[in-house]
């Protein structure tokens, strides 16, 4: 079945500098979406690409979605104390109904 | 006040119970899910329904057992036979509308098997 690997699995970062996460599937997703989830908390959404290629901004944060459409990015930009939490990619595959999650991203911001 | 209640918000049972635990929803969405989330791991499928009446299993369906007798709610038992039961679980709906199939999750129940 289809798989969504996320690394790293665990970030910590000074506040101020920026953060990284990356997501590989095995197999070509229709869309990707990212969540984020508070200590503590459940999963957010935050956005969806669909299209190859895509670049999607939301004030400090960069999303990605790869040529092939299986893999994806999510790029914070000087972190801040508010970012911390574990972020989590979640694609489709034939159903758009349907959602593999990566393991997540746990981020650390020490202040 | 709109959204997805799960109750309770803690739950501890003694091995060998079935247990189920409540999800309500007033979003008028048609699908809804059940996932499990242990540390450090991803969330897993246990079973998801798109209509009433009708629901399918996704990967980790054994030992768990779901109804949906009415829109708003989508029940998850977890039986006896679940051998690792102890989890952080969530319900979801879909909002499939504009293309942008976001799911929404409640507060989540934290169960406790010993």
């Amino acid at each position: 079945g289809q798989q969504v690997m996320q690394i790293p699995q665990y970030q910590h970062v000074q506040e101020g500098e920026d953060f990284t996460t990356y997501c590989n599937s095995s197999t070509t997703l229709s869309n990707i979406q990212w969540y984020k989830q508070r200590p503590g908390g459940h999963p957010v959404f935050l956005i969806q690409l669909v299209k190859s290629g895509e670049v999607k901004k939301q004030k400090r944060l960069t999303f990605q979605f790869g040529e092939a459409k299986k893999n994806s990015s999510l790029h914070i930009t000087a972190t801040q104390t508010t970012d911390v939490g574990t972020y989590f990619c979640a694609g489709t595959g034939g159903s758009a109904r349907q959602l593999t999650f990566g393991s997540g991203t746990q981020l650390t911001v020490l202040p | 006040d709109g959204g997805i209640t799960q109750s309770p918000k803690y739950l501890f049972r003694k091995e060998g119970q079935n247990v189920t635990l409540s999800c309500e929803q007033n979003l008028n969405h048609d699908a809804m899910y059940w996932y499990r989330q242990d540390p450090g791991q991803g969330l897993r499928l246990i079973y998801y329904s798109q209509i009433v009446n009708d629901f399918q299993k996704g990967d980790i369906a054994e030992g768990y057992s779901v109804s949906r007798e009415k829109k708003e709610s989508f029940p998850l038992t977890v039986t006896s036979a679940q051998k690792n039961p102890t989890a952080f679980y969530l319900c979801a709906t879909l909002d499939p509308g504009f293309g942008t199939y976001e799911q929404y999750f409640g507060p989540g129940t934290r169960l406790t098997v010993t």
